[in-house]
């Protein structure tokens, strides 16, 4: 049973441009959790996401940040216009439902924008 | 709201050290709590848990216990091993329903031969 899959390993964008940043749950689950790790920080929590369903949103920035977990398809993290400080790792965890599920978390996705 | 605090790092030991890393949690109510591996270029990986008061979650010879009087779950190893070396996080999941993990900021650890 494959993993967490996420893609690409590592992005770069320059100033302004959009980052699509992927991530594949593992088989069987249909909960995704998206995480962020700035330098030298914890993870913090950015949206939870049932398929066709955001559940909990609240850790979102309130521009230019946005995620989907289609019907069909990978769970889709999207940065409009990325700036300096959107530098970061990106990590997306699966659980196959939500209340009490252990996440298995993917490797991360380090996004540098220059 | 909910918070973790965790050990300043990094942590150098030798082979075969004891060690024990320290982690203490702000909540409400019961949250569950647990510790997280972070080996080089990888994605986290769950190393125990413990989902109520005087639990004690044990893995790889790592072991935690749920102090609801402290509020503490410190993290300890009898005797270390190079291949211990990584980034260690405590979290918590809050016990009111709402999935997200918090975490600590995260302790890294090197042993050395």
């Amino acid at each position: 049973n494959a993993g967490v899959m996420q893609n690409p390993r590592h992005l770069v964008r320059r100033r302004g441009q959009e980052a699509r940043l992927r991530c594949s749950p593992m088989k069987g689950h249909s909960h995704v959790y998206w995480y962020r790790q700035l330098p030298e920080e914890g993870l913090k929590f950015m949206v939870y996401l049932q398929k066709e369903n955001i559940i909990d949103e609240s850790g979102m920035p309130k521009e230019r940040f946005s995620a989907e977990f289609p019907k069909e398809g990978p769970s889709i993290l999207r940065i409009q216009q990325v700036v300096r400080g959107d530098s970061a790792a990106y990590f997306c965890a699966s659980s196959p439902r939500g209340s009490g599920y252990e996440q298995y978390f993917g490797p991360g996705t380090r996004l540098t924008v220059t | 709201g909910n918070s973790v605090t965790q050990m300043e790092g990094p942590v150098t030991l030798s082979e075969e050290a004891f060690l024990t890393i320290n982690c203490t949690y702000t909540a409400t109510g019961y949250p569950s709590l647990f510790w997280y591996v972070q080996y080089p270029g990888e994605g986290l990986q769950l190393l125990l848990k413990a989902t109520k008061a005087d639990d004690k979650g044990s893995n790889k010879g790592f072991e935690a216990t749920y102090r609801k009087e402290t509020t503490s779950f410190h993290l300890e190893k009898g005797s270390v091993q190079v291949s211990d070396s990584a980034v260690y996080f405590c979290a918590l999941r809050s016990s009111f329903g709402n999935e997200k993990l918090t975490f600590g900021t995260g302790t890294r650890l090197t042993i050395i031969p």
